[in-house]
């Protein structure tokens, strides 16, 4: 069955960086889009990025863009969110999910869940 | 306007129905598809509906959704007490190129 298992959450500084993993299984990674979601904690959802599923042109919420970078590896089927210069307001728990194939924005498998916590 | 608004709360009594609204615009909803999720404490989200009015495999029938203009509905019948969570309306909104989750609806089976 489709397996979604983010890692590499953790308490960082404000300004430092870190890089979430998500490791994927059960499917053809190739084949589909992916995306990063976050809630932080008491609020609602936030769309975070997304990758096609060749890698090609990504986008990003205003929030992040210019400061996280989110890639894949089609050989390794990971999935990865390169986080700089974060603040407070990045605090949240990261989700990765996967691009419902022939739907225009529908995510149909996610991941547990990594939670980010920056704090000094 | 990029935000796609829903009511902080909706409640009902097992067995009845709610609905769920989702409003927008048409650089979101009125131009696009609309998919919907439930998120269950401790749980990851779980997409309910695609497309607008789609149910992936496994969703009951008691979940349906409906798109008119720029709002959406997302409809609860036969309320059980499993319902009680937190749903959200999703978009691709065309200004800013990205895409909106809605505000959030906390459903409550009183």
């Amino acid at each position: 069955q489709v397996q979604l298992v983010e890692s590499g959450g953790g308490e960082v500084q404000p300004g430092r960086s870190l890089r979430l993993s998500c490791a994927a299984s059960g499917f053809t990674f190739g084949n589909f889009g992916m995306h990063w979601v976050r809630q932080a904690p008491g609020k609602g959802l936030e769309w975070v990025a997304l990758v096609p599923f060749d890698g090609g042109k990504q986008y990003y919420a205003d929030s992040v863009k210019g400061r996280f970078t989110i890639s894949r590896d089609n050989f390794k089927n990971m999935l990865y969110l390169q986080m700089n210069s974060l603040t407070t307001e990045d605090t949240a728990f990261y989700y990765c999910a996967r691009h419902r194939y022939g739907s225009e924005w529908a995510f149909d498998s996610w991941g547990q869940g990594a939670l980010v916590t920056v704090s000094s | 306007q990029s935000v796609l608004t829903q009511p902080p709360s909706v409640s009902a009594a097992p067995g009845q129905k709610v609905t769920i609204s989702c409003s927008g615009s048409s650089s979101n909803i009125g131009n696009n598809y609309v998919s919907w999720y439930r998120l269950l404490p401790g749980t990851a989200p779980q997409l309910l509906i695609y497309d607008n009015d789609e149910r992936p495999s496994g969703i009951p029938d008691r979940f349906s959704g409906s798109k008119s203009g720029t709002s959406a509905t997302l409809g609860i019948t036969g309320l059980q007490t499993g319902d009680e969570a937190d749903y959200y309306c999703g978009a691709w909104d065309n200004s800013l190129g990205g895409g909106l989750f809605g505000t959030g609806t906390k459903v409550t089976v009183l």
